[in-house]
């Protein structure tokens, strides 16, 4: 059973487009993350939700709109598709812990999106 | 803000031999983790092996390991007996040991080539 699913796995649009992608766990965690790799395979966090509300929101233009309709999803809604948001999207999700206790994230299999 | 860098872009090893993939980090916090994920063709990412900061033992996992230095804010992975399968991006990572805090800050990425 995949642990950590996106859908789709592959998306090109037309730049103005709106796009969604989706994310699901069945681990049972309750954080979920988005994570952005532009075309230089640079990684770096967007969001992370921890039961539902949103507590990582790094710096990302509001055109980006993460929804959390429970523990289990985290989807990434973008608006008016631009050149520069080409890149792979990844999902992670872990459980959070308290303070200074490991939890693995897992990450889903990423999202490259192509924007024309 | 914590930062992580890694100098070495690309690096070659001959099948069989060892290889030292480079990490260096800044940080003024004094508990936290390190992570070295792979990232083969497949984009998916995968944990290869963590360290916590407290612990002054370096982590090993089968022919993975690393060598910590807190005081200089160094963490290498050196991989012993390069097998072909090991071919991939290797990402350094940081995660705050804070609750609420447990983003990854990747370095850049270092391409691993495997000579046969």
């Amino acid at each position: 059973d995949t642990a950590v699913s996106q859908t789709p796995k592959y998306l090109v649009t037309q730049m103005g487009n709106d796009k969604s992608i989706k994310c699901e766990q069945n681990l049972g965690h309750d954080t979920m993350y988005w994570y952005k790799q532009d075309s230089k395979k640079f990684l770096k966090i967007m969001f992370s939700y921890n039961n539902k509300e949103l507590i990582i929101n790094e710096t990302v233009p509001n055109r980006f709109s993460p929804k959390s309709p429970d523990k289990a999803h985290l989807n990434l809604h973008i608006n008016s598709l631009e050149l520069g948001d080409s890149a792979v999207y990844f999902c992670a999700s872990s459980r959070m812990g308290i303070s200074g206790s490991y939890n693995e994230q897992f990450f889903g299999p990423g999202t490259r999106l192509t924007v024309l | 803000a914590q930062t992580v860098t890694q100098s070495q872009p690309e690096m070659s090893v001959q099948e069989a031999e060892t290889v030292t993939l480079s990490c260096t980090y800044d940080t003024s916090e004094s508990d936290y983790y390190l992570f070295w994920y792979k990232q083969p063709p497949s984009r998916q990412m995968i944990l290869v092996i963590r360290q916590e900061a407290y612990k002054q033992q370096n982590a090993t996992e089968n022919r993975f390991s690393v060598n910590f230095q807190k005081a200089a804010k160094s963490f290498s992975l050196k991989i012993s007996d390069s097998q072909l399968g090991d071919a991939a991006m290797y990402f350094c990572a940081y995660r705050s040991a804070n609750f609420g805090n447990e983003k990854l800050t990747f370095g850049t990425g270092t391409r691993l080539t495997i000579i046969p």
